[in-house]
């Protein structure tokens, strides 16, 4: 089966500007995390979503940081305006559900701000 | 909220040695550890978890075991070759399915 996909792979933008992330979850799953991965560091929960509801976005900057999943299919990630500190790993992964289901991750879109 | 950690940050270790990594977690909630293997240029990827209910697992070279009471968790890779080389993660995930990870240990096996 396809696993999670995920648009660009690498970006570079200097700050104050915005960005877009894309995320293509694998087929039939349910619920749709975005994470960011700061270098050297483990990935943290940005979003979590189960269908088109957002479950969990404790953790997300509100102020600069928005996610949606309209169809309940693909995602978007946005960062507007980007600050350097946002230079990180943006990871997208999915699940058939929340609990015990295993999460498949993308392979990432790396975000250099200048 | 929960808070994991993860020790050591780098291991070197000759083939066919084994590797141990180990991970503490503050929330009794927590019931479901993963542990995922982290490459260049890969997604992460699953290689075995376990659940509250178990103390230990094993899948050929690589075991993991949870001690609740004392809430830590630890890898344990057997045997180990270069293609075991590669960044570790563990996790710590709660019902709702919010993991929290460690910060990672980069694991370096020479031949």
């Amino acid at each position: 089966e396809a696993g999670v996909a995920q648009s660009p792979r690498y970006k570079i933008i200097e700050k104050r500007q915005s960005v877009a992330f894309w995320c293509n979850p694998i087929s039939g799953h349910a619920t749709l995390y975005w994470y960011q991965q700061i270098l050297g560091q483990g990935p943290k929960l940005l979003i979590q979503f189960q269908n088109n509801g957002v479950v969990d976005d404790s953790q997300l900057p509100k102020d600069r940081f928005s996610a949606e999943r309209l169809k309940g299919v693909d995602s978007t990630l946005k960062i507007q305006p980007a600050k350097l500190e946002d230079s990180a790993v943006y990871l997208c992964a999915s699940s058939l559900t929340t609990g015990y289901n295993e999460q498949f991750f993308g392979p990432g879109t790396r975000l250099t701000v200048l | 909220g929960e808070n994991v950690e993860q020790h050591p940050s780098t291991l070197s270790v000759q083939e066919g040695d084994s590797a141990v990594i180990k991970c503490t977690y503050s929330d009794s909630a927590s019931n479901y550890f993963p542990w995922y293997k982290q490459e260049l240029g890969k997604g992460s990827q699953l290689i075995i978890d376990i659940r509250s209910n178990v103390g230990e697992k094993k899948d050929q070279r690589i075991a993991v075991t949870l001690n609740k009471t004392a809430k830590h968790f630890s890898l344990h890779i057997t045997e180990t070759q270069p293609e075991d080389s590669a960044v570790y993660f563990c996790a710590a995930r709660s019902n709702a399915g919010k993991s929290t990870f460690g910060d990672g240990t980069t694991l370096t096996v020479k031949p």
